[in-house]
């Protein structure tokens, strides 16, 4: 069973600071990953992408991979109230079919 | 990013009735589709995955003849909830992969259907 971890939370930061949220994954042939953005009551929205190794930025997003640990992150810098939401980490790869597999998300909670 | 419609936004129905879903790729092809259940406080279920043609493959548990998904256009997919019990009620929501932006890796969501049956 293809797993993606996440901690629950919720996560809590003061406006301005950087949050930081992780994920791990089970399945080492994994190729895409992604990170989602759910408001609640809404569905989710996609925020980045990342594939190889290493640091994504977008703007104030940064995605951060490390296939050897099985581990992705997303920081988001200058942390606003509007970011308090639930992150979701998603994991894809070929298993007779390109699939990918939801976290069940972290909830984060900016304080202003 | 890749735009996904869906119809209607909300919806109330009595119990024992059908209610049609709509799920629309607005600005690409959609290869593949998906339908996602989701509770209050809970997290995404996937019930199904369509590719344009072809019958969906259902996740374990979820009934195949009460859900039922057509993919009918590399646009287009419909979910019919049959003979809906409260229940059922639940939010549904679709999402969609295909090849926009060279990416046929990235799923886009459409904004979800709230389904309530009294």
């Amino acid at each position: 069973q293809k797993e993606v971890e996440q901690n629950s939370g919720p996560l809590s930061v003061p406006e301005g600071a950087i949050a930081s949220l992780n994920c791990t994954y089970s399945d080492r042939g994994s190729q895409s990953f992604f990170w989602y953005r759910q408001y609640s009551g809404k569905s989710p929205e996609l925020i980045m992408s990342i594939y190889s190794n290493g640091d994504k930025e977008d703007g104030r997003f940064t995605a951060q991979l490390n296939k050897a640990s099985q581990y992705v992150s997303l920081l988001i810098r200058d942390s606003q109230p509007s970011d308090s939401a639930t992150y979701l980490c998603a994991v894809g790869g070929y298993t007779g079919g390109f699939k990918t597999i939801f976290g069940a998300g972290t909830r984060l909670f900016v304080k202003a | 990013g890749a735009v996904v419609s869906q119809h209607p936004s909300w919806v109330i129905c009595k119990s024992g009735t059908s209610v049609k879903i709509e799920c629309r790729s607005l600005d690409f092809q959609a290869t593949t589709m998906f339908w996602y259940r989701q509770f209050p406080k809970q997290s995404l279920m996937l019930m199904a995955t369509s590719n344009e043609g072809s019958k969906a493959t259902y996740e374990q548990g979820v009934e195949k003849d009460k859900f039922l998904i057509n993919h009918a256009s590399l646009t287009l997919s419909t979910l019919t909830v049959t003979s809906a019990h409260p229940e059922d009620s639940s939010f549904y929501i679709c999402s969609a992969r295909g090849g926009r932006t060279g990416s046929s890796y990235e799923q886009y969501f459409g904004p979800g259907t709230r389904l309530t049956v009294t």
